[in-house]
């Protein structure tokens, strides 16, 4: 079983809708969960963090954690083109080096 | 600003060649890490190096070595580069205080033919 599911997409919205985008895990160990945002030929970079349980919200995001059912969740509220990206979730576990990352999802937000 | 830089962006080679993969950070971190990205299979971890001189493996270290000499500069090296060695490889580092200080270079896309 991987560490990390994450349904690939692709995803295609219009511009203002709200985007839910989902990962499951495998390991109840894992305590950092994170979102990468992956632009077209760049590197991954550092969208939302949260440690343990909750939610956590940053501007138009939202990352969410349900430890119980091992699901993890990021909400883009009032979606922009901007916003097309690949979505990548990552967790790791306290005492880890090892980040797990999902497989990404694509998201294409139209004007 | 923080930095991940990797030496080349694009990258052709041979099947049998020995290609060399450098990346450098200008964040004192402890932690560096080689990754390659598949469609379909997301981000595997090669090998990681958590001091100089110190490499731990990844997930898939099979075709692939790692040099640490300086905190700064980590080294993918295919010993023989192959076809299924074509990729996307990406190098992060991470200081010891937190996963959310993992930053990641852009990228070297690697096509062997």
């Amino acid at each position: 079983q991987k560490e990390v599911e994450q349904d690939p997409g692709p995803l295609s919205v219009p511009e203002g809708a709200i985007v839910s985008l989902n990962c499951t895990y495998s390991n109840s160990a894992f305590q950092y969960f994170m979102w990468y945002r992956q632009y077209s030929r760049k590197g991954p970079e550092l969208l939302m963090y949260t440690y343990s349980s909750g939610n956590k919200e940053d501007g138009r995001f939202t990352a969410q954690v349900d430890k119980s059912s091992k699901y993890i969740s990021l909400f883009i509220r009032d979606s922009q083109p901007s916003d097309s990206a690949t979505y990548l979730c990552a967790v790791l576990e306290n005492t880890g080096n090892q980040f797990y990352f999902g497989t990404g999802t694509s998201l294409t937000v139209i004007p | 600003d923080v930095k991940v830089t990797q030496s080349s962006r694009y990258l052709v080679k041979r099947t049998g060649e020995k290609v060399f993969l450098e990346c450098v950070q200008d964040m004192d971190h402890e932690n560096m890490f080689w990754y390659r990205q598949d469609p379909g299979l997301g981000l595997r971890l090669i090998y990681f190096s958590y001091d100089v001189k110190m490499k731990e493996k990844g997930d898939i270290p099979e075709g692939y070595s790692v040099s640490r000499e300086k905190k700064e500069r980590f080294s993918l090296i295919l010993e023989s580069a192959s076809t299924n060695q074509t990729s996307m490889y990406l190098c992060a580092s991470r200081s010891q205080w937190g996963p959310e200080t993992q930053y990641f270079g852009p990228g070297t896309r690697l096509l062997v033919l």
